[in-house]
């Protein structure tokens, strides 16, 4: 089956432009996160997604950042006003949760976005 | 606060020695481990995981990790480094209360012949 999709591959944007990044998850797995890898940083967790509930947005840097999770599916991170600061590679990654504990997370190949 | 350690930023290897990864976290209960790899251009992948049981778990591509629950770490081995092993690795931790995965900041593998 497809694992994890991401989409662009690649964006470049002017300085106070949002951008939208989608994430298509593995289909059937309940939880889906969102990441951000900065140049030679590890990642950087962002929001998660499980099942029909609230989703923990506790790692989104600024309010700039939003995510929704559609139909428990597929996935858009918007990043409204984008600064330069912003430039980096944002990956998702979806797993099962189950009653046992976390399970392997797939990861997507990312989306490298660089904000001029 | 919690956190997940990775003491070790960048370590160089020669072809056929022997590796080790280090890993600790700070949390209270025995939390969830994984080991990822991360190959140049390519997307993270799983290693190995440990939820319970063995302390000593086997993973892909020949690598294993050891829980060491008085030490708070999860060491990842290798016996034998391959050139195809350079990679950055990346420890990560699940809090046994929750679902959020913690990583470190990763160590750069550099193979050489």
């Amino acid at each position: 089956g497809a694992g994890v999709s991401q989409s662009p591959s690649n964006k470049v944007t002017e300085k106070g432009k949002d951008v939208e990044l989608r994430c298509d998850p593995i289909s059937g797995h309940t939880a889906l996160y969102w990441y951000r890898q900065s140049l030679g940083q590890g990642l950087e967790f962002l929001i998660y997604f499980q099942g029909n509930s609230a989703p923990d947005k506790s790692g989104l840097p600024s309010d700039r950042f939003s995510a929704e999770r559609t139909g428990g599916s597929v996935s858009t991170l918007t990043i409204q006003r984008t600064q330069q600061e912003d430039s980096a590679v944002y990956l998702c990654a979806s797993s099962l949760t189950g009653p046992g504990g976390p399970d392997t997370q797939y990861f997507g190949p990312g989306t490298r976005l660089l904000v001029l | 606060a919690q956190s997940v350690t990775q003491p070790d930023i960048h370590i160089t290897v020669s072809e056929g020695a022997s590796l080790e990864l280090r890993c600790n976290y700070s949390y209270g209960a025995t939390p969830y481990l994984f080991w990822y790899v991360q190959s140049p251009g390519q997307g993270l992948q799983l290693l190995l995981k440990y939820f319970s049981g063995d302390t000593l778990v086997q993973g892909i591509k020949g690598f294993e990790a050891e829980f060491k629950r008085s030490q708070s770490s999860f060491n990842l081995r290798k016996p034998s480094v391959h050139w195809s092993d350079a990679a950055e690795y990346f420890c990560a931790v699940v809090p046994s209360s929750g679902n959020q995965f913690y990583f470190g900041t990763g160590t750069s593998l550099t193979v050489i012949p």
